[in-house]
């Protein structure tokens, strides 16, 4: 139990592009996704936490405009990257919690590469 | 920020060779996660310690929550090219965002 489903597992774009990032809890509801980057040999770091049916809140640093959160229903949460650039090149990471007994449930991660 | 140092960066260890990573923090932890990631996947729940010198195990792992609570590691008897990648620790602060320790990648040489 417990999965969490991420698309596209990579994607490549040309710089000034968007690109958008799906995550899905399959088999429970998810009223909070997080979202983290993460860089080549380095740890997660929180971008934003995304809430079902407001806003999201953002880590220090993380601008709101260029990572653009949906989360429209209790399943499915959304990252967009705005006018995309090489330095947004990352792998990007979704997770979500099925209950306080449980870890957290990571997604498989996008690759994203910025040309 | 809060945060939770992990050290070493990096371990490689011969197969067979024991294991172990340890966590610290300057505040006390209500809770304590650990997660691998293996190269170019995602990280992986292996276990939350909460309780004050709590020891758990599975397998081959072993999981410690130090007497203070400040402080946790991970140990892996007689390591497997199945342990290869990165372990990290990771603490709720009290609001349900996870704060990841700078892990520890691990090498076999087999």
């Amino acid at each position: 139990g417990a999965v969490v489903s991420q698309h596209p597992s990579w994607v490549i774009c040309k710089s000034g592009t968007s690109v958008k990032i799906e995550c899905r809890s399959l088999d429970f509801q998810a009223t909070t996704m997080f979202w983290y980057r993460q860089f080549p040999k380095q740890s997660l770091m929180l971008m934003a936490t995304s809430n079902e049916g407001s806003k999201a809140t953002y880590e220090q640093g993380v601008e709101k405009d260029k990572f653009l959160i949906n989360h429209a229903s209790l399943t499915l949460s959304t990252l967009t990257v705005t006018s995309a650039h090489p330095e947004d090149s990352s792998f990007y990471i979704c997770s979500a919690r099925a209950g306080s007994n449980y870890g957290y449930t990571f997604g498989s991660g996008t690759r994203l590469t910025v040309v | 920020g809060q945060q939770v140092m992990q050290i070493p960066q990096y371990q490689h260890v011969q197969e067979g060779e024991d294991f172990t990573t340890y966590c610290n923090s300057s505040t006390t932890l209500s809770n304590i996660q650990w997660y691998k990631q293996r190269p170019g996947g995602h990280p992986v729940f292996l276990i939350q310690l909460v309780k004050s010198g709590e020891v758990k195990k599975q397998k081959r792992l072993t999981f410690q929550f130090g007497e203070a609570k400040k402080n946790s590691s991970l140990h892996i008897t007689a390591t497997q090219t199945t342990d290869v990648g990165t372990y990290f620790c990771a603490v709720d602060f009290g609001n349900e965002k996870l704060t990841f320790g700078t892990g520890t990648r691990l090498t076999i040489i087999p």
